[in-house]
């Protein structure tokens, strides 16, 4: 079955580390998303990725980058953790025709930045 | 003004009960309605799919469009301690690939 994974699920790290989430669809979709998630803050938007070499910011991506290579990925990178970098991400990807219409997600990576 | 507005609750029902869950909305372009079950430390899963107005069942659960109202609901009958989770709400418009949610509603359903 198709799927999108994250790796890794868990992570600590310290403050001015460099950290990349990554993020592996199955679907063979061509739009990818990462967002984080915060209570009171519901998903919000960090990076999005249209198909190959197309990267975008959303709302929140001040101190973070992405790169699309292949259909299949699209890590996130933290160039500088920061605290207030600490939530939990999740990554999703939607597809063609009607699999565009819906958002599939990942099983979630938590980060605590110390 | 936030584009999609959701009581974040919590919601607790006794088992058996009938749960409404609401979102509204500002953007008139969104076409595309979804609601999302998140249980504990879970990613988000795909519940209800619905286009533009009027309503899908899908066993138990029930989503509504109201598109004059910008108003989107669902229904889950004979709730069980298994529903117990966060719904989200989110919407797309026909154009661009972004889609917007609500913060989510926290449901527990007790025995």
């Amino acid at each position: 079955d198709a799927e999108i994974t994250q790796s890794p699920r868990h992570k600590i790290t310290e403050t001015g580390r460099q950290v990349t989430l990554a993020c592996h669809q199955t679907w063979n979709h061509n739009n990818m998303f990462w967002y984080r998630q915060d209570l009171g803050h519901g998903l919000r938007l960090i990076h999005y990725s249209y198909g190959v070499q197309d990267t975008n910011k959303g709302e929140v991506s001040d101190g973070y980058s992405v790169s699309r290579s292949n259909t299949e990925d699209l890590p996130l990178t933290l160039e500088s953790a920061a605290s207030s970098q600490t939530s939990v991400y999740f990554c999703a990807s939607s597809g063609r025709g009607l699999e565009q219409e819906t958002q599939y997600f990942g099983p979630g990576t938590r980060l605590l930045v110390l | 003004q936030k584009e999609v507005e959701q009581d974040p609750g919590p919601l607790s029902v006794p088992e058996g009960a009938i749960v409404s869950l609401n979102c509204t909305y500002s953007n008139s372009a969104f076409q595309y309605f979804m609601w999302y079950r998140q249980y504990s430390r879970k990613g988000p899963e795909l519940l209800m799919y619905t286009y533009s107005s009027g309503n899908k069942e899908d066993g138990r659960f029930t989503a509504q469009v109201d598109k004059s109202s910008k108003y989107i609901s669902l229904f889950i009958r004979d709730s069980q301690p298994s529903d117990s989770a966060t719904y989200l709400c989110a919407m797309k418009a026909n154009t661009g690939n972004q889609f917007y949610f609500g913060t989510g509603t926290s449901l527990t359903v007790i025995p």
